[in-house]
C-alpha cells in the first residue's frame, strides 16, 4: 500500500457523461499530481496542486478540471467524455513542491463506451 | 524545455543476466533523476533515485549511474529474476520548476 488512495478503482460510463475521480494523498503530503495513461502508453502529466493551489498544468483538456480541498484530497472531473478518454488515471503525491519520493496511487481505470 | 529520451523501448534478457536501460536528458539544470517500475495493472513505484551531486547509487540488485557531462543516466539490474518483468520509466527534474519530465518507458521481459 503506497498510502495514496484512489477511488473508484474502475468506472464504466457512456460518451457525453461526466465523472469525478477522487484521490487522497499520503499523510503529510501537500502536493497532488494527476496523470493519464492510455493503453500501453507513457505517463501524461495533467495537473499539479500544492496545498490547495494549482501549481502546474500539463496537457490537460478544457473538458477536464481538478481541485484540491482544504483536507488536501483532490478530485479530477472529466466531462463530455469521449471514447478516447478511456485510460488509467493516476494520482501521485509528494511532501512539498519538489517531486522527491513522488508516490503513485493504484489508479482508476476509466472505460467510456 | 526539458526532454527525456529512453532506450530501448523493449528489452528481453535471459533470467540471471543483467539489464541496462538508458535515458538522455536535454536540460543541463536537471538535478534529480528517479526510476519507476510499473507492474501490469498497478501504479508506478519508485525503485531508486539519484541527485546530480552523486555519480552512482546502488540498492541490492539495482543501480543507477549518472554522467552529467554527457547528460545521461542509466538503470542497471543484475541477476534478473521473473519478478523484474515490468515497464520501467525514467524521469528528470530541475529546481527551476520541479516538474518531472518522463521518458517513454521500457518494457523489460525476463525470459526463463
Amino acid at each position: 500500500d503506497s498510502g495514496v488512495t484512489q477511488t473508484p478503482k474502475h468506472l464504466i460510463t457512456a460518451t457525453g457523461q461526466r465523472v469525478t475521480l477522487r484521490c487522497s494523498p499520503r499523510s503529510g503530503d501537500l502536493s497532488v499530481y494527476w496523470y493519464q495513461q492510455s493503453l500501453d502508453q507513457g505517463l501524461q502529466f495533467l495537473i499539479q496542486y500544492y496545498n490547495g493551489e494549482e501549481r502546474a498544468k500539463g496537457n490537460i483538456l478544457e473538458r477536464f478540471s481538478a481541485q484540491q480541498f482544504p483536507d488536501l484530497h483532490s478530485e479530477l472531473n472529466l466531462s463530455s467524455l469521449e471514447l478516447g478518454d478511456s485510460a488509467l488515471y493516476f494520482c501521485a503525491s509528494s511532501v512539498g513542491l519538489a517531486p522527491y519520493g513522488y508516490t503513485f496511487g493504484s489508479g482508476t481505470r476509466l472505460t467510456v463506451v | 524545455g526539458e526532454n527525456v529520451e529512453q532506450h530501448p523501448s523493449t528489452l528481453s534478457v535471459q533470467e540471471g543476466d543483467s539489464a541496462v536501460i538508458k535515458c538522455t536528458y536535454s536540460d543541463s539544470a536537471s538535478n534529480y533523476f528517479p526510476w519507476y517500475k510499473q507492474e501490469l495493472g498497478k501504479g508506478p513505484q519508485l525503485i531508486i533515485d539519484i541527485r546530480s551531486n552523486v555519480g552512482e547509487k546502488k540498492d541490492q540488485r539495482i543501480a543507477v549511474t549518472l554522467n552529467k557531462t554527457a547528460k545521461h543516466f542509466s538503470l542497471h539490474i543484475t541477476e534478473t529474476q521473473p519478478e523484474d518483468s515490468a515497464v520501467y520509466f525514467c524521469a528528470a527534474s530541475a529546481d527551476s520548476n520541479y516538474q518531472l519530465i518522463w521518458g517513454a518507458g521500457t518494457k523489460l521481459i525476463i525470459k526463463p
